[in-house]
């Protein structure tokens, strides 16, 4: 079935040390969603991927999208304690009404 | 409402038992996801509707769970006869349809099931 990986399962950096998550797919995805969850919260939106290829910055998140739709990356600059949860991307496939597909989600931690 | 409402927020029931968990999504999102989060685990999706319409149940694990939103609004998972492998988060998402594309999801706080 389909199926969205993701990597790294956990990384652990030091503040102010750069973060990047890789999300991997075998087939087109029609767009891709990222979703960050606090410990003991609820995933929360951060930003849609449509076009092949697009890169989109909140602040020091940086998204991409790969230029055959079957990747995709979050990296953060100069993390932050704030930054601490989990990472998911969710990819959707055929139509865009379909349901969203989860990565497994990377686990940051931030020591201060 | 301001956001997505789950209740109860903790439920704990005995191997068995039938449960029912609602979801009240954001007033005029015509999408509604139910999924189910085990420790440590990304979202798995079990089911979609659009309006009271069922699209999509192929997450369904079994046919001990069903799921309905009668009047296009509030929806309820059912879990029937438990076992101790549904504990889990079971999260509703909703959205809004745009020209026929879904835009971002709203999560509730989701319902801990446990089953002893």
């Amino acid at each position: 079935g389909q199926q969205v990986m993701q990597i790294p399962q956990y990384q652990h950096v030091q503040e102010g040390e750069d973060f990047t998550t890789y999300c991997n797919s075998s087939t087109t995805l029609s767009n891709i969603q990222w979703y960050k969850q606090r410990p003991g919260g609820h995933p929360v939106f951060l930003i849609q991927l449509v076009k092949s290829g697009e890169v989109k910055k909140q602040k020091r998140l940086t998204f991409q999208f790969g230029e055959a739709k079957k990747n995709s990356s979050l990296h953060i600059t100069a993390t932050q304690t704030t930054d601490v949860g989990t990472y998911f991307c969710a990819g959707r496939y055929g139509g865009s009404q379909g349901n969203l597909i989860f990565g497994k989600g990377t686990k940051l931690s931030v020591k201060p | 409402g301001a956001g997505v409402s789950q209740s109860p927020r903790y439920k704990v029931a005995k191997r068995g038992q039938d449960v029912a968990l609602r979801c009240d999504p954001i007033s005029g999102h015509v999408s509604l996801f139910w999924y189910q989060q085990a420790l440590g685990q990304g979202p798995e999706f079990l089911t979609y509707f659009q309006n009271e319409a069922q699209l999509d149940k192929s997450g369904l694990p079994s046919d001990r769970f069903f799921a309905e939103r009668p009047e296009g609004s509030v929806s309820t998972l059912k879990i029937q006869r438990t076992q101790q492998e549904d504990s889990a988060v079971y999260l509703c998402a909703s959205s809004l349809l745009y020209r026929r594309v879904n835009t971002e999801a709203f999560f509730g706080q989701g319902t801990r099931l446990t089953v002893v």
